[in-house]
């Protein structure tokens, strides 16, 4: 299968910083990526559509202005959690289409706000 | 909003043993995935079903999409300890798969 690598997998913060994750599709071109996240013992519940060269398309409830995200190329796409807090820890992951009916995941990102 | 059922929400089982999980919607999806997702790991695709009727083998896994595109089963035979996991269908009614809406998946636990 094709590969999706996010990074960090892992990370700790202070209240009120922010953080960025990253995630590449490292053998194919990603028009559209999506973030999702997942709460622990939970499924995944998405947050937005990322599209390459355009404003990202956020699902209800999702603060826009929290969760900023930024496709800059065809293989990255970025997530920013602004002022974190620590109801924002939680596990996050990012998926990238390849043709239409295939998906594939990174290995998410933990982020714990302390 | 799709909602995706999956069922049974906890599974245990001895080795060698077969098992099915469901995942039953409402809804007709354009395409239906099943992931499977170790802890503190991101779902690894297994396999998409796209037909009404679809059978899909996979080594000891057999997956099979509705006639009517609503509700999907993975049957496993002969469960080995490494399948073991977070099994996920997700659902997508839209030409783009990545664009999903996941059930709440099924822990399986096999035994030894």
């Amino acid at each position: 299968g094709a590969v999706v690598s996010q990074h960090p997998s892992r990370v700790i913060c202070k209240s009120g910083t922010s953080v960025k994750i990253e995630c590449r599709s490292l053998d194919f071109q990603a028009t559209t990526m999506f973030w999702y996240r997942q709460f622990p013992k939970q499924s995944l519940m998405l947050m937005a559509t990322s599209n390459e060269g355009s404003k990202a398309t956020y699902e209800q409830g999702v603060e826009k202005d929290k969760f900023l995200i930024n496709h800059a190329s065809l293989t990255l796409s970025t997530l920013t959690v602004t002022s974190a807090h620590p109801e924002d820890s939680s596990f996050y992951i990012c998926s990238a289409s390849r043709g239409h009916t295939e998906a594939f995941f990174g290995q998410g990102t933990r982020l714990t706000v302390v | 909003t799709q909602l995706l059922e999956q069922s049974p929400q906890f599974l245990s089982i001895q080795e060698g043993e077969n098992l099915t999980v469901y995942c039953n919607s409402s809804s007709v999806f354009s395409s239906l995935q099943w992931y499977r997702q170790e802890p503190g790991e991101g779902p690894v695709l297994l396999v998409t079903v796209v037909t009404g009727g679809e059978v899909k083998k996979l080594k000891r896994l057999t997956f099979q999409f509705g006639d009517a595109r609503k509700d999907s089963s993975l049957h496993i035979t002969a469960a080995q300890t490494g399948d073991t996991g977070l099994y996920l269908c997700a659902g997508s009614v839209e030409t783009n798969a990545g664009k999903s809406t996941f059930g709440d998946g099924t822990t399986l636990t096999v035994k030894p």
